[in-house]
């Protein structure tokens, strides 16, 4: 089954700084990778996934992440954050097919003027 | 457009009573997913559906059961609810299974005394 791993519980990062949050996945097999986001008091939020083709994926506000097959990550990093970012980030993963997704712990970013 | 909807907001429950979390989407998602969110542990699924008249079990189904009589609604039901239960409740939904997007709802703060 697969697994994922989130090595930061929490990051604190100073405003306009670059961040980047960290994710690894259990297997090498052909995989789905997201990450989402959750602001305060809301649901999850789709941010960005990679399905196929170019390993590096953007998302709307400035995010991205790379697929790194030989080292099994899919790390998501911005060059300047802002206050607005603060959130919890999850990295999800899902085995192609009709598998749920699998939830990493979170990291939760905070942002620090 | 509502999207994915959960009642209660919110419930204070003393333990040994039965309880369901209401989740319903208009936006006709083949699949549903329930999830408990717990600090330090992330999102966990507890039951999911890839289509009406299925149902199967994720990481966490113990103490909890679900049904999906028709395409928009997904109940989950604790049975007799135990302290442990107590967490926020997450249902999502979903296209179809594995690389669709999943869409969540506002999400149920449950308290179990």
């Amino acid at each position: 089954a697969q697994s994922v791993t989130q090595l930061d519980s929490q990051v604190p990062v100073f405003e306009e700084a670059p961040v980047e949050l960290r994710c690894n996945y259990s297997s090498s097999v052909s995989v789905y990778l997201f990450w989402y986001v959750q602001y305060p008091n809301q649901g999850l939020q789709l941010l960005l996934k990679y399905l196929s083709g170019s390993t590096l994926v953007e998302s709307i506000n400035g995010f991205e992440a790379e697929f790194n097959k030989s080292q099994t990550s899919f790390h998501l990093r911005k060059p300047s954050v802002h206050i607005s970012d603060t959130a919890e980030y999850f990295c999800a993963v899902s085995d192609q097919g009709n598998t749920p997704l699998v939830f990493g712990k979170g990291t939760r970013l905070s942002v620090i003027a | 457009i509502a999207g994915i909807t959960q009642a209660p907001t919110s419930q204070i429950l003393a333990a040994g009573r039965r309880m369901t979390l209401r989740c319903t989407q208009d936006m006709r998602h083949n699949a549903m997913y329930w999830y408990r969110q717990d600090l330090g542990l992330g999102l966990r699924l507890i039951h999911y559906s890839n289509t009406a008249g299925t149902t199967g079990k994720g990481e966490v189904p113990d103490g909890y059961s679900v049904s999906r009589a028709n395409t928009d609604d997904f109940p989950l039901t604790l049975a007799s609810a135990v302290p442990s239960q107590t967490s926020v409740y997450f249902c999502a939904s979903s296209v179809g299974g594995g690389p669709d997007e999943q869409f969540f709802g506002p999400g149920t703060r449950l308290t179990v005394l």
